[in-house]
């Protein structure tokens, strides 16, 4: 079965302080991972993809498929990063979603 | 092209009418995908299109629902007999076939559905 899991549906830290939002997944193929991010009222966007190991707005993400995991991390959060962050698997003809993680910054 | 276009933003509709929403996706993408996500959920898994082609559909997607993109370009969502459970918002995506394990899906800002 293909299925995202994100334990967490609210995360709040204080600004300057790591983050972690917590994505597990299950699939019997080799997976291809990914985060979206959907601030205020705008649209739901790509935010980085396991394939390409990028950095994108200091957040990363390590595939660890021994633990099924794809945790996204920022060392040093910012208010800005507020949103709500959905890990997403892609299948065969189909990408899933987790229920996703609302991320709050305090000042 | 400015993206994944949606209309109407915003269906209001009684119990038992039904709805028609339309997306344009990216012009040079070949997939196009239905999601529904309702509050506190992430997206769901409805259908998707290559081309003209529906090649997925969902358990989900019963038989009040039709999807078609005639043409390969544009997809209308149609829901029939509307209930008081499908309100959500409805989002469309596009990617290029071969593509999306690399850059992922697009998304328009979906049609909030509320059925009254």
């Amino acid at each position: 079965a293909q299925r995202v899991t994100q334990p967490e549906k609210l995360l709040s830290v204080f600004k300057g302080a790591p983050v972690e939002l917590k994505c597990n997944y299950s699939y019997s193929g080799s997976p291809e991972l990914f985060w979206y991010v959907q601030y205020s009222r705008q649209r739901l966007q790509l935010l980085l993809r396991h394939i390409s190991r990028e950095s994108i707005k200091g957040f990363t993400a390590d595939l660890n498929k021994g633990e099924t995991s794809f945790h996204l991390k920022k060392p040093f959060a910012q208010e800005e990063d507020s949103a709500m962050y959905y890990c997403a698997l892609s299948g065969r003809n189909d990408m899933r979603f987790g229920a996703g993680t609302r991320l709050t910054v305090k000042p | 092209d400015t993206g994944v276009s949606q209309n109407p933003r915003h269906k209001i509709t009684k119990r038992g009418q039904n709805v028609t929403f339309r997306c344009d996706p990216i012009s040079e993408h070949n997939r196009l995908y239905w999601y529904r996500q309702t509050l506190g959920q992430g997206p769901e898994f409805l259908t998707y299109f290559q081309n003209e082609a529906q090649l997925e559909k969902s358990r989900l997607l019963s038989d009040r629902f039709s999807a078609e993109r005639p043409k390969g370009s544009f997809s209308t969502l149609e829901i029939q007999r509307t209930e008081q459970g499908d309100s959500a918002m409805y989002l469309c995506a596009s990617s290029l076939s071969g593509s999306p394990s690399v850059y992922g899906y697009t998304f328009g800002s979906g049609t909030r559905l509320t059925v009254v």
